[in-house]
């Protein structure tokens, strides 16, 4: 139980075009969904929490307006890099928490971002 | 205060042998301390986790040992095998604010 899945796995982009990533819980219902970055051989910095119905909440230096989340249902997240530069090229990780247990966060897979 | 230091940054234990990560917190309102893997390229996957009312959880070969008074706490794998071989991250959270507060990471290598 409690699988998280992203997709695409991977994307390649130009410059200046944007790119949307889904994260789902496949078996159970994640009222609130967090959006990570990972540089290589570095920890993950989380980028915002995105809770069901509103809107979410980005950490101190992150750009909203270029990185857009939604998160429209219970099972479903998106993250929208918008106009997309070769310095957003990175690991993008989402995790969701489930209803029932507030402290657990189970992580999806990641999506390698390569802008060129 | 929203700082989890750990240590050390990598790690090279024979196969076998007891690896030791240790990781220290300053803010007193954590209450959930997680311990994720991570191999390359995949997203982190939960290990084992340990609230400060219990001073130690084991599971299986994975072991927590929780200092409150030092706000320190550790995780110990016993009989380390090369599937061991990865990286880990220590966490920390409040009831109050659920964002996860993540370790440095440590890459563990065990050999032969």
């Amino acid at each position: 139980g409690a699988v998280v899945s992203q997709h695409p796995s991977w994307v390649i982009c130009k410059s200046g075009t944007s790119v949307k990533i889904e994260c789902r819980s496949l078996d159970f219902q994640a009222t609130t969904m967090f959006w990570y970055r990972q540089f290589p051989k570095q920890s993950l910095m989380l980028m915002a929490t995105s809770n069901e119905g509103s809107k979410a909440t980005y950490e101190q230096g992150v750009e909203k307006d270029k990185f857009l989340i939604n998160h429209a249902s219970l099972t479903l997240s998106t993250l929208t890099v918008t106009s997309a530069h070769p310095e957003d090229s990175s690991f993008y990780i989402c995790s969701a928490r489930e209803r029932e247990w507030k402290e657990t966060q189970y992580f999806g897979p990641g999506t390698r971002l390569l802008v060129l | 205060q929203q700082q989890v230091k750990q240590s050390p940054q990598s790690l090279i234990v024979q196969k076998g042998g007891i690896s030791i990560i240790n990781c220290a917190y300053e803010n007193t309102a954590f209450d959930y301390f997680p311990w994720y893997q991570q191999f390359p390229g995949k997203g982190p996957a939960l290990l084992i986790a340990i609230r400060p009312d219990v001073s130690e959880k084991k599971e299986g070969r994975f072991t927590i040992s929780f200092n409150k008074s030092a706000k320190q706490f550790s995780l110990h794998i016993m009989d380390s095998q090369p599937g061991d071989s990865a990286t880990y991250f220590c966490a920390a959270s409040s009831t109050t604010a659920s964002k996860l507060t993540f370790g440095t990471g440590t890459r563990l290598q065990v050999t032969l």
